[in-house]
């Protein structure tokens, strides 16, 4: 079954620090992918997303991610967080031919100013 | 505005009822969906539909029901059969099910079980 592992489940920064959040998934076929991320008291949203083409693609925000096909991995980064990157971020990916997205179980940035 | 709207934003119930949750987009959007979170394990799929009439279980579907009789609503019934509904409940949208779609989600609604 397919599955999505986000290794860090609670992240603690200070301002201007530099973030990665690492993000995994099990399946060895095409994949489409996704960050989302959720603000305190708001919607879920798109962060950023991949469906082909250069690997390395940039959001909103200051937010980007790459895609290494080898190491199945999607990890999200910005270069410099503010305190109102605080949130909880989600990766998530969808096999193509499969009508549906795995969410992994979200990581909780905090960043304190 | 365009989204989705999801009503009540908090729900209770007692053991035993079942409760109906809903879920409205004027997206003009295909595909809708019902994801259940709960913390530490991110966005779980109840149940999604990809055009009106028809609709199919996700990944914990036992002890929901969904209707899709119109493209705008998408409601979810919390069965008393759900051994653990108290959860976070989020309806999302996308403009095909073809799952490359990015989906637009609802606000929630916070459903706790007395």
């Amino acid at each position: 079954a397919q599955s999505v592992s986000q290794h860090n489940h609670h992240v603690i920064l200070s301002e201007a620090a530099s973030l990665e959040l690492g993000c995994n998934y099990s399946y060895g076929g095409t994949v489409n992918l996704f960050w989302y991320v959720q603000y305190p008291g708001q919607h879920l949203q798109l962060l950023l997303k991949y469906f082909s083409g250069d690997p390395l693609v940039k959001g909103i925000k200051g937010f980007e991610a790459e895609f290494i096909k080898s190491k199945f991995s999607f990890n999200l980064r910005k270069p410099s967080v503010q305190w109102s990157d605080t949130a909880e971020y989600f990766c998530a990916v969808n096999a193509e031919g499969y009508n549906k997205l795995i969410f992994g179980a979200g990581t909780r940035l905090a960043v304190h100013p | 505005d365009g989204g989705i709207t999801q009503s009540p934003k908090y729900l209770f119930r007692k053991e035993g009822q079942n409760v109906t949750l809903s879920c409205e987009q004027n997206l003009n959007h295909d595909a809708m969906y019902w994801y259940r979170q709960d913390p530490g394990q991110g966005l779980r799929l109840i149940y999604y539909s990809q055009i009106v009439n028809d609709f199919q279980k996700g990944d914990i579907a036992e002890g929901y029901s969904v209707s899709r009789e119109k493209k705008e609503s998408f409601p979810l019934t919390v069965t008393s059969a759900q051994k653990n509904p108290t959860a976070f409940y989020l309806c999302a949208s996308s403009t095909t099910g073809t799952g490359n779609n990015e989906q637009f989600f609802g606000p929630g609604t916070r459903l706790t079980v007395l």
